[in-house]
């Protein structure tokens, strides 16, 4: 089954105390991505990459960093969590290209830093 | 940085009747334009995608893109109350590095 997923899907965490939330997809897609998503505010990127070892930012990159060793993985990392990243956040991924009509999108992690 | 605007809503419309969203972007070079419906707390579903200005038509829903206006929009026929939901108007960007999202429109169908 084609799929994206993310790991923790819920996470209570502390001011400060590093996190990594895994994504991974089984279907050799190229693109990858991932979103937050606040109260009104829609889906935001925060990172994305073409491919493996590339990756650029989307329009809200601060206080996240992302890599892409392989393919299928593309973990993102809160170095220093602060309460304003409180957020529920989606990792997609597609075959080629941000295309909205190929784009896969995981469960959502719902992440709470206090 | 570029720009996909939604009205928020809330919007109502009585079971029966049409819905419209309604959706302006920035970016004159996005190519390819999408809808979304998004239950609370789950990942957007993709209902309608649109390349060509016009009217593409899917069941009840019917998208309408205009370029020169840089507008697009999503009726919603016949409205249903499972049709509830948030709808997210997206669009990639010119070179297909990003989606961008709008904030999206909150839909209540009354029964």
């Amino acid at each position: 089954e084609a799929q994206v997923t993310q790991n923790p899907r819920y996470l209570i965490t502390v001011t400060g105390k590093k996190l990594t939330v895994t994504c991974s997809q089984n279907m050799n897609h190229e693109y990858m991505s991932w979103y937050r998503q606040d109260p009104g505010l829609g889906l935001r990127q925060i990172y994305y990459s073409m491919n493996v070892e590339v990756t650029d930012k989307g329009d809200v990159p601060e206080g996240y960093k992302v890599s892409r060793k392989e393919k299928r993985n593309f973990p993102l990392i809160l170095e220093s969590p602060s309460p304003n990243q409180t957020s529920l956040y989606f990792c997609a991924s597609s075959l080629q290209g941000a295309s909205g009509n190929t784009i896969y999108f995981g469960e959502g992690s719902w992440l709470t830093v206090v | 940085q570029k720009e996909v605007e939604q009205n928020s809503g809330p919007l109502s419309v009585p079971e029966g009747a049409i819905a419209s969203l309604n959706c302006t972007y920035s970016d004159r070079g996005s190519q390819s334009f999408f809808w979304y419906r998004q239950y609370s707390g789950k990942s957007p579903e993709l209902i309608m995608f649109i390349y060509s200005n016009g009217d593409k038509e899917d069941g009840r829903f019917t998208a309408q893109l205009n370029k020169a206006s840089q507008y697009v929009s999503l009726l919603i026929r016949d409205s249903q109350p499972s049709d509830s939901a948030t709808y997210l108007c997206a669009v990639t960007s010119g070179s297909a590095r990003q989606l961008t999202f709008g904030s999206g429109t909150q839909l209540t169908v009354l029964p």
